[in-house]
């Protein structure tokens, strides 16, 4: 059974720019969930999505953006890039049976950095 | 606010020694509790979880951790380290129905030879 794929790997932006990143989930799971990792801030929940729906956001500005396809798979944006952006970004996803309890198994995350 | 603490940022340990890596939270509602592994340039592995039931949770790698309510803890023990138990351990808590994920900010575990 695949893991989460989330592509690319690395990123170089320049700032100002727009990114766009990418996650797949593990077939069958249907909810997708973001976090951003930094050294200073440690693991921050961006947002998560059920059924195309956002179901819950974290406290970023809305430079930060996601959206859940019907294959369940999900994108997040950053656009006008920050310095400060730069960050290792984690997608997780559940089975979501219902229940808050249910495991989230994490990518491998993309490395952004902004320069 | 709900929060995560993990008091330790690193914990260096002898090969085959015990280790206990501390985590507390603050919330006046029942929680989920979870431990993470992070090895260098990797996404996060589960460890283990509690959700209800026994107190003792055991994990992978022979990792077991306690929930403790009186004292909101949720220390993860190891009897015995080896060197490739050295990561980053994160504990995570699920408290408010948000269906997110409030982590600490990790303990380097350090296994010496």
């Amino acid at each position: 059974k695949a893991g989460v794929t989330q592509t690319p790997r690395y990123l170089i932006k320049t700032r100002g720019q727009q990114v766009t990143l990418s996650c797949s989930p593990i077939s069958g799971h249907r909810s997708v969930s973001w976090y951003q990792q930094t050294p200073g801030q440690g693991l921050q929940f961006l947002f998560e999505y059920f059924s195309e729906t956002q179901r819950n956001k974290g406290n970023f500005p809305g430079r930060f953006s996601g959206r859940q396809f019907s294959n369940s798979r999900s994108e997040m944006n950053v656009s006008t890039l920050e310095l400060g952006d730069s960050a290792l970004y984690l997608c997780a996803s559940s089975l979501d049976t219902g229940g808050l309890n249910t495991e989230a198994f994490f990518g491998q995350g993309t490395r952004l950095t902004v320069v | 606010a709900q929060s995560v603490t993990q008091l330790d940022s690193q914990v260096p340990v002898f090969e085959e020694a015990p280790v206990e890596l501390r985590c507390n939270y603050s919330s006046s509602v029942s929680v989920y509790l979870f431990w993470y592994v992070q090895y260098p340039n990797q996404g996060l592995q589960l460890l283990l979880k509690y959700l209800s039931g026994s107190t003792l949770v055991k994990g992978i790698n022979g990792f077991e951790a306690e929930f403790n309510k009186s004292q909101t803890s949720f220390h993860l023990r190891k009897p015995s380290v080896h060197i490739s138990d050295t990561a980053e351990y994160f504990c995570a808590v699920n408290m408010d129905s948000s269906y997110k994920l409030i982590f600490g900010s990790g303990t380097r575990l350090l296994v010496r030879p």
